[in-house]
């Protein structure tokens, strides 16, 4: 059974960057791909981007295009998400998924990051 | 902006049947296979429907999806108080290359 767990809250200054890991146990990054998904307070769920480490294709929304980075790292089975140039609006929680390719279900989720962009 | 839409919010007594809308276009839901899924305050979301009507192991058969052309639908049977959570829809926007969500539906059970 596939777990992903996620590394801990992070409070940051605006206009600075944090980067959020994500390691699966119980199974590698073959085979699928990983999503990262945030959920900002009073809103609903948000695609960030995503990775097909097999394929190594990536995509982003074009909202977070040239501020998010998602990479992966197969020998720890470790996905990261950078996120730069941060602003209040940022303040989330941060979600990686595990992405079930063909028909793109979210089938694993982590835990979820807390993210505070506050000066 | 939600490129899927949803109802803001739905209401049913305990024990009714409940149905929750997405809508979309050609070029997400009419193309791709939508998700569903559940998320209680304080948790990390939940697959509750895949492939448009599949139901993950665990997931009981009170929940069901289903889809028509550029449209999808969850539905809930047999309502407990403990289904009040947001729902959300899924899926992946072929035009934009991007995953898309719809804005969420708070289920109230009264």
């Amino acid at each position: 059974q596939v777990q992903l767990v996620q590394s801990g809250a992070e409070v940051k200054k605006p206009g600075s960057s944090v980067k959020v890991s994500c390691k699966a146990s119980g199974d590698t990054f073959n085979n699928f791909g990983i999503s990262w998904v945030r959920r900002a307070p009073g809103q609903g769920l948000e695609w960030l981007g995503g990775i097909i480490p097999i394929f190594a294709t990536i995509n982003y929304a074009q909202k977070f295009q040239g501020r998010v980075t998602i990479t992966t790292d197969e020998s720890t089975s470790t996905a990261y998400m950078d996120l730069s140039s941060l602003r209040s609006e940022d303040t989330a929680i941060y979600y990686c998924t595990r992405v079930l390719m063909v028909s793109f279900a979210m089938d694993v989720w982590g835990q979820g990051t807390t993210v505070t962009v506050s000066s | 902006q939600s490129v899927l839409t949803q109802p803001p919010s739905v209401s049913a007594a305990p024990g009714q049947k409940v149905t929750i809308s997405c809508s979309g276009s050609s070029s997400n839901i009419g193309k791709n296979y939508v998700s569903w899924y559940q998320q209680f305050p304080g948790t990390a979301p939940k697959l509750l429907i895949y492939d448009n009507n599949k139901r993950p192991s665990g997931i009981p058969d009170r929940f069901s999806g289903s889809k028509s052309g550029t449209s999808a639908t969850l539905g809930i049977t047999g309502l407990r108080p403990g289904d009040e959570a947001d729902y959300y829809c899924g899926t992946w926007d072929s035009s934009l290359s991007v995953g898309v969500f719809g804005g969420g539906t708070k289920l109230t059970v009264l």
